[in-house]
């Protein structure tokens, strides 16, 4: 079954270190999306791809920075860890108007 | 820019009742689409129900259903027959009807506790 994936579920790192999210989607789904979940304001767009070398900034895109070399995988980079970038981060991919289906999330605490 | 607004930050309702979660937008857009997403403590995001703005009739999928109101720009969810289940956090979110993109837009959401 298709499937997207997301890795580590749970990673704590110190702040001013260089964070690495992985999303790796077998849809063969040309849209791929991140997004950060905080308490009190929902899910907040990143970054997003809608194929392969192609990459937009979001909503809250400051200090995050994403790579589309292949169609299956869309990483995100924090460039240098903040605490205020502690959060449940959500990878999600979709055809072009159908429906987006989310990964598992990372929990990702910045000390 | 679209906004999403979810004024009910948690909800409580007896098993086997039935309980309604809030929602507003706001958009210029005339092509577009809602949903409703449950996200229970797994975190997992699961789609529960979706509404083209095109379509009058509201959507319903099994105990979860919609009001619609387009003129209003409200996006209601009711569910019925209350299940432990059904706790969870709920979202409402947005989608422009463009062709190539399908990014979400999402509200504050919304933590739904069911009681035995």
């Amino acid at each position: 079954d298709a499937e997207i994936t997301q890795s580590p579920r749970h990673k704590i790192t110190e702040t001013g270190r260089q964070v690495t999210l992985a999303c790796h989607q077998t849809w063969n789904h040309n849209n791929m999306f991140w997004y950060r979940q905080d308490l009190g304001h929902g899910l907040r767009l990143i970054h997003y791809s809608y194929g392969v070398q192609d990459t937009n900034k979001g909503e809250v895109s400051d200090g995050y920075s994403v790579s589309r070399s292949n169609t299956e995988d869309l990483p995100l980079t924090l460039e240098s860890a903040a605490s205020s970038q502690t959060s449940v981060y959500f990878c999600a991919s979709s055809y072009p108007r159908g429906q987006a289906f989310f990964g598992q999330g990372t929990r990702l605490t910045v000390v | 820019a679209q906004t999403v607004t979810q004024s009910q930050p948690e909800m409580s309702v007896q098993e086997a009742e039935t309980v309604t979660l809030s929602c507003t937008y706001d958009t210029s857009e005339s092509d577009y689409y809602l949903f409703w997403y449950k996200q229970p403590p797994s975190r997992q995001m699961i789609l529960v129900i979706r509404q083209e703005a095109y379509k009058q009739q509201n959507a319903t999928e099994n105990r979860f259903s919609v009001n619609f109101q387009k003129a209003a720009k409200s996006f209601s969810l009711k569910i019925s027959d209350s299940q432990l289940g059904d706790a969870a956090m709920y979202f409402c979110a947005y989608r422009r009807g463009e062709t190539s993109g399908s990014r979400l837009t999402f509200g504050e959401g919304t933590q739904l506790t069911v009681n035995p």
